[in-house]
């Protein structure tokens, strides 16, 4: 089982409409959860950080946390073509020192 | 405030030769990982420095190896490449760890081994 799961997409939405990016993991230890957007042939951008059980929102961004499901997601409103990228959900395995695994990510796309 | 800096941004080597990489972290972050981007593995974690330790390692062969200096600026070398190290390398920098407030991203190096 990888450490962190997402599924490679491609997910098509179109403009405005809600994107849903999951991700799960397996280390149940695991207390931060990032997600990072990568424009194709561009470095990974943190977009979103969440700690707490519960939803955390910042504009048109929300993540969602369950530790209990070790399920983690992001929902963009409002999805616009320059949404278009890939997601990658990280999470911090705190097995002695920090360092955070990835997923592989999920292809986003926005069409108009 | 200067972002992650990493050089030589585009790199052509042969096979079996060695290469070295470098990352200036953002001013004050003391914590840098360096990851290998292929894509068919996505981004899989090198090591960690901080303060001039190796505070973390992930699993590629010793081949790969780092350092960090006192400016906290890092270097990540290969010894004896192979065709399957052609990726991306990206340097990540954080104050102290990316516990709380996750990585700064360089724009990376592409190394294409031929």
């Amino acid at each position: 089982q990888k450490e962190v799961e997402q599924n490679s997409g491609p997910l098509s939405v179109p403009e405005g409409a809600i994107a849903s990016l999951n991700c799960t993991y397996s280390d149940r230890g695991s207390q931060s959860f990032f997600w990072y957007r990568q424009y194709s042939g561009k470095s990974p951008e943190l977009i979103m950080f969440i700690y707490s059980n519960g939803d955390k929102e910042d504009g048109r961004f929300t993540a969602q946390l369950n530790k209990a499901s070790q399920y983690v997601s992001l929902l963009i409103r409002d999805s616009q073509p320059s949404d278009s990228a890939t997601y990658l959900c990280a999470v911090n395995i705190a097995r002695g020192t920090d360092k955070l695994i990835f997923g592989t990510g999920t292809r986003l796309q926005v069409f108009p | 405030k200067a972002g992650v800096t990493q050089t030589p941004r585009y790199l052509i080597k042969t096979r079996g030769q060695q290469v070295t990489l470098s990352c200036s972290p953002i001013s004050g972050h003391r914590s840098v990982s360096w990851y290998q981007q292929t894509p068919g593995q996505g981004l899989q974690f090198l090591f960690e420095y901080f303060s001039e330790t190796q505070r973390n390692k992930g699993n590629f062969p010793g081949r790969f190896s780092g350092r960090q200096f006192s400016n906290s600026r890092s270097e990540m070398n290969v010894s004896t490449l192979e065709l399957g190290d052609s990726a991306l390398y990206l340097c990540a920098s954080s104050l102290s760890g990316p516990a709380n407030y996750g990585y700064t991203f360089g724009s990376g190096t592409r190394l294409t081994v031929v």
